[in-house]
């Protein structure tokens, strides 16, 4: 139980198109869901939170306008990455709040803009 | 602030021996701990937490971890460790809001 997946795995895109990122809750209804962003060999930053029926909340420092989220159901949450340009090449990575204090994660998605 | 450190990049123990993987906390009120691990190019797989209860709390893959509140750490450990042991290990802590906020996180690599 407790599976949350997430596509695609990998996506090469050319500066200034924009990305869409899936994360779904295979086995369990998620009100909340979460948006972290990895870069090599650094530990996870905390974008955004995600509660189904409404706004994101972003962290400070996160441009809302350049990351896009919508969580429509309670157990899809996406990440559009707008007029992405190189800078935004980086392992992002969707969890799932299962009970109220444990996070599960999905596999992440390495995106690399050219 | 709240936060998690793991004062250690690198950890390197031999096939079989015992680990240890440091996590110290500073928290305001009582701290809700995490440790999950990472493998490469991979999400995060959730091993243990501590909430309450028992300072010593066992987890996945036979890792186990000791909540010390008068030290405030939150060690990783495992009485015998398997090459398929090495990875990336980050240990949390629960803030406002559900979030969780990672320490750096430490490389642990299993020698046969």
């Amino acid at each position: 139980g407790a599976v949350v997946s997430q596509h695609p795995s990998w996506v090469i895109c050319k500066s200034g198109t924009s990305v869409k990122i899936e994360c779904r809750s295979l086995d369990f209804q998620a009100t909340t869901m979460f948006w972290y962003r990895q870069f090599p060999k650094q530990s996870l930053m905390l974008m955004a939170t995600s509660n189904e029926g409404s706004k994101a909340t972003y962290e400070q420092g996160v441009e809302k306008d350049k990351f896009l989220i919508n969580h429509a159901s309670l157990t899809l949450s996406t990440l559009t990455v707008t007029s992405a340009h190189p800078e935004d090449s980086s392992f992002y990575i969707c969890s799932a709040r299962v009970f109220q204090e444990t996070q599960y994660f999905g596999p992440g998605t390495r995106l690399l803009v050219l | 602030a709240q936060s998690v450190a793991q004062p250690e990049d690198q950890v390197n123990v031999a096939e079989g021996n015992p680990l240890t993987v440091k996590c110290t906390y500073s928290v305001s009120g009582n701290p809700y701990l995490f440790w999950y691990v990472q493998y490469p190019n991979r999400g995060l797989q959730f091993l243990l937490k501590y909430i309450t209860g028992d300072n010593l709390v066992k987890g996945s893959y036979g890792f186990e971890a000791e909540f010390n509140k008068s030290q405030t750490s939150f060690h990783l450990k495992k009485p015998s460790a398997l090459v398929s042991d090495s990875a990336l290990y980050f240990c949390a802590v629960r803030i406002y809001g559900n979030k969780l906020v990672f320490g750096a996180g430490t490389i642990l690599r299993v020698k046969s």
